[in-house]
C-alpha cells in the first residue's frame, strides 16, 4: 500500500516551453502533497505544500507564477513549470501525506532537462 | 535557520561490517527524525522514524538512535551487504513539513 506515482519519469523540453508533471496517490487519498526538487548530490528542497481544493503554499524563494501547482482531487496534484529555462533542469519529487502528519510517501521522481 | 546536517563525504566499508551514519540538527528541536534510502534517479524510500522521547529503535539490521543532548541521530546498518549501497537521507519534522539533510552516500564493497 501507500504507492505514489509520477508521470512522466523524465522529460526534455525546449527553453521557453511549459511542462506538466503529475503526482498520483494510487491506493490512498492524500489531502496534502508536497513538491520537492533535488540537484545532483544535494538535498531535497521543499518547493511547496499542496492542499486539495485550496491554493498551494510556496516556500520562500520559490516563484509561484513559475511553478504552478494544482491539487484538484484527493489523488492528484500537478506541477507545471512555465517558461522553463535550463536552470530549471532538476529532479522533481512529490510526496503524499498519509493519515498521520509524519507519514510522507514519495514518488519515484521526474527528471526535467531544459535545452 | 533550522538545519539538518549529514556528513557529505561518502562512506566506504567492507561487506559484513557495521555502517554508522550521522545526522545533526541545529537551531531547533524536531519532535521526530526519519531516515530514508535513496537510490540514483529514484525517490526516497522510508526506513525508520524515531521520536525525541525514544532513545533507540531497531528494524531488522537497522538501528537508529536519537540523542537530544548531542542533537544527533546515528543510523547503523549491521552486517552490511553490497545491496545496502545507496544514499541515506535524514529528515527532521518542522510542523507538517520535513527538512532533509544532504545525504550520505554509502558504498559497501564485497
Amino acid at each position: 500500500g501507500a504507492v505514489v506515482s509520477q508521470h512522466p519519469s523524465w522529460v526534455i523540453c525546449k527553453s521557453g516551453t511549459s511542462v506538466k508533471i503529475e503526482c498520483r496517490s494510487l491506493d490512498f487519498q492524500a489531502t496534502t502533497m508536497f513538491w520537492y526538487r533535488q540537484f545532483p548530490k544535494q538535498s531535497l528542497m521543499l518547493m511547496a505544500t499542496s492542499n486539495e481544493g485550496s491554493k498551494a503554499t510556496y516556500e520562500q524563494g520559490v516563484e509561484k507564477d513559475k511553478f504552478l501547482i494544482n491539487h484538484a482531487s484527493l489523488t492528484l496534484s500537478t506541477l507545471t513549470v512555465t517558461s522553463a529555462h535550463p536552470e530549471d533542469s532538476s529532479f522533481y519529487i512529490c510526496s503524499a501525506q498519509g493519515l498521520a502528519a509524519y507519514e510522507q510517501y514519495f514518488g519515484p521522481g521526474t527528471r526535467l532537462t531544459v535545452t | 535557520s533550522q538545519k539538518i546536517e549529514q556528513n557529505s563525504e561518502a562512506l566506504n566499508i567492507q561487506e559484513g561490517k557495521t555502517a554508522t551514519l550521522t545526522c545533526n540538527y541545529t537551531n531547533y528541536s524536531p519532535a521526530y527524525l526519519q531516515w530514508y534510502r535513496q537510490d540514483p534517479g529514484r525517490g526516497p524510500v522510508f526506513l525508520l522514524l524515531i521520536r525525541e522521547n525514544e532513545k533507540e529503535k531497531r528494524k531488522e539490521r537497522l538501528k537508529v538512535t536519537f540523542d537530544t543532548t548531542l542533537k544527533q541521530s546515528l543510523f547503523h546498518i549491521t552486517a552490511s551487504q553490497p545491496a545496502d549501497s545507496a544514499t541515506y537521507l535524514c529528515a527532521g519534522n518542522q510542523g507538517g513539513k520535513l527538512i532533509f539533510g544532504q545525504g550520505t552516500e554509502l558504498s559497501v564493497k564485497p
